[in-house]
């Protein structure tokens, strides 16, 4: 049973447009939703999170949006940049911290 | 945020050996975590280390296989014992934010299993 889906794996972008990155769940029980950016040989980095009461958090570049009825979020990335380019993971945590992964959606930011 | 460092960063290995993966964060902690990431896959949750108690386990993992060590709040290892090709992952451990709400993650230890 996977709670966490990312149903794109690649997406493919235009420097300074608009980014979007899907994630649909299926446990109501998760209290935060996270993004993570991974880098080749790195280990993943924390973006930006949304408590499961809120339905939109914006840091700089990017905004999350929940949309609990739908258990469904999304990553704005705007302005794209190449910087970016990255595969992004969203992730449900829960009362135990412990982190449910989505499988990931490529990023190619193109110049 | 934390500053964590695994060791090693990355090795080959022969079937039927065993590795031990550490990490080291700067500050001191309760929780930390051990994921795995096989090939074009996503993050998985091996199992919990908290200091003073036995690590707890996800399903699929099995203490024999991951012996994982956690002497102090700041330092933890993980051993994949008998390995295999099946094996072969980037191994990674993470820690809470003081507030608890998102982890942060250490480089990740690339193992390649032959």
């Amino acid at each position: 049973d996977q709670q966490v889906k990312q149903n794109s794996p690649s997406l493919s972008v235009q420097e300074g447009r608009i980014s979007i990155l899907n994630c649909d769940y299926t446990n109501s029980m998760f209290d935060y939703f996270l993004w993570y950016k991974k880098y080749p040989a790195e280990g993943p980095t924390f973006l930006i999170s949304i408590s499961s009461i809120k339905d939109k958090n914006e840091d700089g570049r990017f905004t999350v949006f929940l949309n609990k009825s739908a258990k469904h979020l999304s990553l704005h990335i705007v302005p794209s940049q190449p910087g970016d380019s990255a595969v992004y993971f969203c992730a449900g945590s829960g009362a135990t911290n412990k982190l449910i992964f989505g499988t990931g959606t490529l990023l190619a930011v193109q110049p | 945020s934390a500053v964590i460092s695994q060791k090693p960063s990355r090795d080959i290995c022969q079937r039927g050996t065993s590795l031990t993966i550490q990490c080291q964060v700067d500050s001191q902690v309760t929780m930390m975590f051990w994921y795995r990431q096989q090939p074009g896959q996503s993050l998985t949750l091996i199992a919990t280390a908290n200091q003073g108690s036995e690590a707890t386990y996800e399903s699929g993992f099995v203490i024999d296989k991951f012996p994982i060590s956690r002497p102090n709040l700041t330092f933890s290892t993980l051993t994949v014992s008998n390995m295999s090709p099946e094996d072969s992952s980037i191994y990674l451990c993470s820690v809470p934010s003081g507030l608890g709400e998102t982890q942060y993650f250490g480089p990740g230890t690339r193992l390649l299993v032959l």
